[in-house]
């Protein structure tokens, strides 16, 4: 799988979208760009995933580059809960066997009353 | 929503003891993984089932053994406990569309804090 970059830290105010930026520009044409994040003591949460389109669901947005390097996603009305450790990875849209995730340090984001 | 649920969310064993960790999903998930999470280590994959009685090992599958013997149910075992399996452990689990694994998101359980004395 293609290696991610990510800030290692944001900060947002509540009530503002928060954009976190992601960039994979080793990325190769069949692998997803995927978006989960933990919240403190809870396990990961699945958010949005993309292959080429920009994608929307009803917790964020996700928005890829054409070139596929780069994604952002969007959190469109920030809240307090949405304080959490957020990652980016890519992935294979296929695979045999083991098929574990691999998280790296991902961006801590801290929404700010 | 999928629903992925972890018997216990803390848990304190002694060295030598069996320990079992239960999870159950109720999305009719074919996949189903276990991981544990360390500080500094990152999420490791233990062991991976796509199908009832079915497993593969992941990549730290010394010291535990897992059990699928219905489709909701993936149980993960320590079968003798020690002080190095204090972890954070992790249930997932995905959809299988035909043989494409990869490309299905995985749902993950709240977790069971793990202390082994």
């Amino acid at each position: 799988d293609a290696k991610t970059t990510q800030p290692t830290s944001m900060d947002c105010a509540e009530g503002r979208a928060a954009n976190l930026p992601c960039n994979h520009s080793t990325i190769s044409g069949n692998e997803y760009v995927y978006w989960y994040r933990q919240i403190h003591s809870q396990g990961p949460q699945y958010i949005i995933h993309g292959l080429k389109n920009n994608e929307t669901n009803e917790m964020a947005s996700l928005i890829i580059t054409e070139d596929r390097k780069s994604s952002t996603l969007i959190l469109p009305h920030a809240t307090l809960r949405d304080t959490a450790v957020y990652y980016c990875i890519v992935r294979l849209s296929s695979g045999g066997g083991a098929d574990g995730l691999t998280f790296g340090k991902g961006t801590h984001l801290i929404i700010q009353p | 929503d999928v629903k992925v649920t972890q018997s216990s969310r803390y848990l304190v064993k002694r060295t030598g003891e069996k320990v079992f960790l239960e999870c159950v999903q109720d999305m009719d998930h074919e996949n189903m993984f276990w991981y544990r999470q360390d500080p500094g280590l990152g999420l490791r994959l233990i062991y991976f089932s796509y199908d009832v009685k079915m497993k593969e090992k992941g990549d730290i599958p010394e010291g535990y053994s897992v059990s699928r013997e219905k489709k909701e149910r993936f149980s993960l075992i320590l079968e003798s406990a020690s002080t190095n399996q204090t972890s954070m452990y992790l249930c997932a689990s995905s959809l299988l569309v035909g043989e494409r694994i990869g490309n299905q998101p995985q749902h993950f359980g709240d977790g069971t804090r793990l202390s082994i004395l």
